[in-house]
């Protein structure tokens, strides 16, 4: 049982949008910044979002990050075949003095 | 260019202690604010966080694998090397190794490992 609360999975068509939740409490998402890293099949995972809402070099501006209170949310626009792969949020747990993720969501593209 | 790559044994027996290795490149260990996290993935399953050890030798443990761990680092070899005693089947997964980028973020990442206990 993740610490972090994520939905199993995500589909949607070529070009159109998903969002993915990322529900916590006030002892992880709500006093600390969310990481979002994408995971594609058989590889190691990659950071997608840092600090919430911030894009490392090289990711695409479809990606984006947002935090409200104790939940944050990953969105994806036009999304491509690529995108295929699995997603966790991250953060650090002031209660448990750990680094927690999600159960991860896998995104589908019908 | 900043790679980090892990090793050690495939299969290990149970309660048998698991050493795994993660060399690092394009940074020093010894940096000031350079930290590299371990963090495991069982076949199918999430993202775990395991350990951290940071450039001044500072630790962080999962509460829940505390008590089996041990982080180490050698700069002068750029290696971290991760001890896990009393190994279960349950620790089967692939083990990474991770640069972080500040506070809790890993910005990159080994290949992983895949560890299997099982006798």
């Amino acid at each position: 049982q993740s610490v972090l609360t994520q939905p199993p999975s995500v589909s949607a068509a070529p070009g159109q949008k998903v969002t993915i939740s990322c529900s916590g409490s006030s002892s992880n998402i709500g006093s600390n910044y969310v990481s979002w890293y994408q995971q594609l099949p058989g590889t190691a995972p990659k950071l997608l979002i840092d600090d919430s809402n911030k894009r490392p070099s090289g990711i695409p501006d479809r990606f984006s990050g947002s935090k409200s209170a104790a939940s944050a949310t990953l969105g994806i626009t036009g999304l491509q075949t690529g995108d295929e792969a699995d997603y966790y949020c991250g953060t650090w747990d002031n209660r448990l003095s750990a680094v927690v993720f999600g159960g991860g969501t896998k995104v589908t593209v019908l | 260019q900043i790679t980090l790559k892990e090793s050690g044994p495939t299969l290990v027996e149970p309660t048998q202690t698991l050493t795994l290795t993660c060399t690092v490149s394009g940074f020093s260990l010894s940096t000031t604010g350079v930290g590299v996290g371990w963090i495991r993935q069982p076949p199918g399953k999430a993202l775990e966080w395991v350990a951290i050890i940071y450039w001044d030798d500072d630790k962080r443990y999962s509460p829940s694998l505390r008590s089996r761990l041990t982080i180490t680092k050698d700069t002068s070899k750029n290696q971290v090397v991760l001890t896990m005693t009393n190994m279960d089947p349950v620790d089967t997964a692939t083990y990474y190794c991770a640069h972080r980028k500040h506070a809790f973020v890993f910005d990159i990442w080994g290949p992983g490992t895949v560890v299997t206990v099982s006798s």
